[in-house]
């Protein structure tokens, strides 16, 4: 099975700030790699698929990174709909793997 | 756009057995339930993500978390768009929020739907 390895697992940070969240895979993955937003209540939603490609209506301030075994999820001006809880995800194989979670909350 | 609503759920005790179903209605792209891999996904109590079955377009193809292997069934039924998953011999560790998503492709799982999930909680 691939591992996934993501930091930070908890982040706090203000209105207007840049943050980033790396995912590191035990093998190399090309960019078979998917980020989430998760939110209490709601469904998951598909942010980043394939490592850097933005799904349609996701804010452009959302972007992802990275090829092989290390990535970044970026969120640039922070606004307070993104305070959420974010996983990356390996599609390239079964079993799917998940990251840990990063749970980004406002300082 | 596509719409996904889990039910089922609820409390059962250890060992029992309990059925998932997931309703599908709408299309994005001009692409319907039938045209789709469809996946079981659940959140844990700590919030982590666990993937747990997938099966294809036309059920050719099934495979499942080592976790679940001999105790979970997916299947599904594309006349009716609805895919289903039996909980067999059930353990507290199997208390998640579980999701049916789909992806467009059997060979990479992108999660692009998700339903609000269906809460599953085993306890005596």
């Amino acid at each position: 099975d691939i591992q996934m390895t993501q930091s930070p697992s908890s982040l706090s940070a203000s209105l207007g700030d840049r943050v980033t969240i790396t995912c590191r895979t035990s093998q190399d993955i090309t960019t078979s790699l998917n980020w989430y937003q998760t939110k209490p209540g709601k469904a998951p939603k598909l942010l980043i698929s394939a490592a850097y490609t933005l799904q349609t209506g996701v804010p452009s301030r959302f972007s992802g990174s990275g090829s092989g075994t290390d990535f970044t999820l970026n969120i640039n001006s922070l606004q307070p709909e993104d305070f959420a809880v974010y996983f990356c995800q390996q599609s390239g194989s079964f079993p799917v793997t998940f990251g840990q979670g990063t749970r980004l909350d406002m300082k | 756009e596509l719409q996904l609503a889990e039910s089922g759920g609820g409390v059962i005790e250890p060992g029992k057995s309990l059925g998932l179903s997931c309703s599908v209605s709408g299309e994005v792209s001009g692409l319907t339930f039938d045209d789709f891999a469809m996946h079981w996904v659940r959140q844990l109590p700590g919030k982590a993500l666990e993937w747990v079955a997938g099966i294809s377009w036309n059920s050719d193809r099934i495979t499942y978390a080592d976790s679940v292997k001999g105790r979970f069934t997916v299947s599904r039924d594309n006349a009716k768009s609805a895919l289903f998953l039996q909980l067999k011999s059930l353990r507290p560790e199997d208390t998640a929020l579980y999701y049916c998503a789909k992806s467009d492709n059997w060979d990479d799982v992108v999660l692009e739907s998700w339903g609000q999930g269906a809460l599953v909680t085993v306890s005596s």
